[in-house]
């Protein structure tokens, strides 16, 4: 079946850094864009990155637009993102979503459980 | 950046009637609109794509409406599970989303 697990995340001071990682399994990775999408505790869901299938294309909301690097492994079938910088805005559950609007029309349909960053010292 | 304002914030509702949740974009975003339902300590679950669609496996008590600027989401017959927090999201300006800051649907 479909599957994204993300991990990575955990408590990390101000100004550091983070890697978070999203393994997928159960479809052809490589067709799909993905994206990270963050939720502040208590908070709605914002976007925060997309990466294109082809591995090169990729966009960032303007919060983490210099701070944030998305890519992509697909012989691994994982998606990253590198989080540099980071300040206590940032302390969210991060999920990652597979995008399916190029490939069927259909939106981010498969979410991780998502894996919790904090940003505090 | 498209705005997606949800209304009400909070709904009350009596297990088996229906609810009416509200979406309102910013700017047109033709049928490109999606919700979402989330329960605590879960990841969003897609419910409808391209505003009126069922996503796979959700049941036809769920269903939406909608074009343009204004959408709707309606549950009927509200069952326990139902009880939940409810997103939209426009995907109109693919693949830069934005969603809704929720609705939270609770048992009256």
């Amino acid at each position: 079946q479909v599957q994204l697990v993300e991990s990575g995340g955990g408590v990390v001071q101000p100004g550091r850094s983070l890697t978070l990682s999203c393994a997928a399994s159960g479809f052809t990775f490589s067709t799909y864009a993905m994206h990270w999408v963050r939720q502040a505790p208590g908070k709605g869901l914002q976007w925060v990155a997309v990466m294109w299938s082809d591995g090169v294309n990729k966009d960032y909301a303007d919060s983490v637009k210099g701070r944030f690097t998305i890519s992509r492994d697909n012989s691994k079938s994982t998606v990253y993102l590198q989080m540099n910088s980071l300040r206590p805005e940032d302390t969210a559950v991060y999920y990652c979503a597979r995008d399916g609007v190029v490939v069927s029309g259909v939106p981010t349909d498969c979410w991780g459980q998502g894996t919790l960053v904090t940003v505090s010292s | 950046e498209i705005m997606m304002t949800q209304s009400p914030a909070t709904l009350s509702v009596s297990p088996g009637e229906r609810a009416t949740l509200s979406c309102r974009a910013s700017q047109r975003v033709s049928n490109n609109l999606a919700w979402y339902q989330q329960k605590p300590g879960q990841a969003p679950r897609l419910l409808i794509y391209g505003a009126s669609t069922r996503a796979t496996g959700i049941p036809a008590r769920f269903s939406g409406s909608g074009s343009g600027t204004e959408f709707t989401l309606t549950i009927s017959g509200l069952q326990s599970e139902d009880f939940a927090v409810y997103y939209c999201q426009q995907y109109n300006n693919w693949p830069r989303y934005t969603f809704g800051q929720g609705t939270k649907l609770e048992i009256k």
